[in-house]
């Protein structure tokens, strides 16, 4: 049973417009939230990370948001580059589980021209 | 600035062949693990590792065994390989000990496997 779960496979979204990628999760026992991203034929490169005790944490052009009373997040790109076109998985720790992560099956995001 | 390493980027194997695939990290890290990436079904857990000769299951073990004899290699094996394990394999680490809370873990390129 997935705990992660990215429900939108795929965002289109033009250059320059803001960029939400989506995230629910369903166990209220994970403390940490991360995001990755994956270029084809690469490994998933850390992005940007946000603990549960937080609502909001920003890194440049990234932003995520987290809703824990309704057990969701969402990762902000603006503006969006085509450059930042991959696959962006969200994924959860759980404290206990030596550093085991819980992850989102994807959203493929297309920034076009 | 931490490197993982994958023995090799593609593979290419016979079914029932005993396929290797090796995972090294320069950060001594504690953990490693090891993902499978298919299409529309993103990254499974398929076996990791929390200490030397310690292992875990993840959530797809069967058909697959692990070995981890020294802190910085983690290698995966199937012992017969089928072609329904042909896929993109992904090794990482973390680290407990690191500074900071969230346990970022750190890929590999990447393996294709191929099984024909």
């Amino acid at each position: 049973d997935q705990q992660v779960k990215q429900n939108s496979p795929s965002l289109s979204v033009q250059e320059g417009r803001i960029s939400i990628l989506n995230c629910d999760y369903t166990n209220s026992m994970f403390d940490y939230f991360l995001w990755y991203k994956k270029y084809p034929a690469e490994g998933p490169t850390f992005l940007i990370s946000i603990s549960s005790i937080k609502d909001k944490n920003e890194d440049g052009r990234f932003t995520v948001f987290l809703n824990k009373s309704a057990k969701h997040l969402s990762l902000h790109i603006v503006p969006s580059q085509p450059g930042d076109s991959a696959v962006y998985f969200c994924a959860a720790q759980r404290g206990s589980t030596l550093g085991r992560l819980y992850f989102g099956r994807g959203t493929q995001l297309t920034v076009w021209p | 600035d931490v490197k993982v390493t994958q023995s090799s980027r593609y593979l290419v194997k016979r079914t029932g062949e005993k396929v290797f695939l090796e995972c090294v990290q320069d950060m001594d890290h504690e953990n490693m693990f090891w993902y499978r990436q298919d299409p529309g079904l993103g990254l499974r857990l398929i076996y990791f590792s929390y200490d030397v000769k310690m292992k875990e299951k993840g959530d797809i073990p069967e058909g697959y065994s692990v070995s981890r004899e020294k802190k910085e290699r983690f290698s995966l094996i199937l012992e017969s390989a089928s072609t329904n394990q042909t896929s993109m394999y992904l090794c990482a680490s973390s680290s407990l000990t690191s500074g900071r809370a969230a346990y970022e873990q750190y890929f590999g390129p990447g393996t294709r496997l191929t099984v024909t």
